[in-house]
């Protein structure tokens, strides 16, 4: 069975810095694309960051570019989001997704049951 | 960005009615699109990938159609638990938007 859990939201003052940690289960996480996606509250999803199996490849949103760092260490099946400099924008519900990469297409096919980040003072 | 545009914002319906969403894309993205239901406090769900698509597990009454900028997600039967918010993403190119949301509600 696969499985996502994600830890380390919190409360936390503007400027303030979060670790997320995403721990996976029951499927190949080291050959994965994962993904960081966010949900502010009562609004819609956003993919707030990428990064390829082997690391290689890594996206941000505009937003967050300078601010945020994903990594992964595929030894532990562990993906991270480094938060820093962080804004009342960047609360909400934050999830770690894994992708699904096939022929014409491509999405994000099993999630966690997200983490709530909530910034404010 | 690519914009993703979806309609209608949200509607009613009533069981065993036939639904049909349909999103836009601002440029052409081939069949890199997405479905996602989202129920409230619960983790969006991966319904249909590659336009048309069906994810292992979702129900054959979900169905995708379209490529290029036109899309059309259709439930041929509205069942009870199908009660939800629809998302559409293109996958396309970064970043991977999503559309605002579809939200289906009982009539």
């Amino acid at each position: 069975e696969v499985q996502l859990v994600e830890s380390g939201g919190g409360l936390v003052k503007p400027g303030g810095s979060l670790r997320l940690s995403c721990a996976a289960s029951g499927f190949a996480f080291s050959t994965t694309r994962m993904n960081w996606v966010r949900q502010a509250p009562g609004k819609g999803l956003e993919c707030v960051s990428s990064i390829s199996y082997t690391s290689s490849y890594i996206y941000y949103v505009e937003s967050v570019e300078g601010r945020f760092t994903i990594s992964r260490d595929n030894a532990q099946n562990s993906l991270f989001l480094q938060m820093n400099s962080l804004s009342a924008e960047d609360t909400g519900i934050y999830y770690c997704a894994s992708t699904v990469m096939a022929a014409g297409g491509r999405g994000f096919d099993f999630w966690g049951q997200g983490t709530l980040v909530t910034v404010s003072a | 960005d690519i914009q993703m545009t979806q309609s209608p914002s949200s509607l009613s319906a009533s069981v065993k009615d036939r639904v049909t969403i349909t999103c836009r894309a601002s440029q052409s993205i081939s069949t890199y699109l997405n479905w996602y239901q989202q129920k409230p406090g619960k983790a969006p769900k991966l319904l249909i990938y590659a336009a048309s698509t069906l994810q292992s597990g979702i129900p054959s009454r979900f169905s995708g159609s379209g490529s290029g900028t036109d899309f059309i997600l259709t439930i041929s039967s509205l069942q009870p638990e199908d009660f939800a918010t629809y998302f559409c993403q293109q996958s396309y190119s970064a970043p991977w938007t999503f559309g605002q949301g579809t939200k289906v509600e009982i009539k």
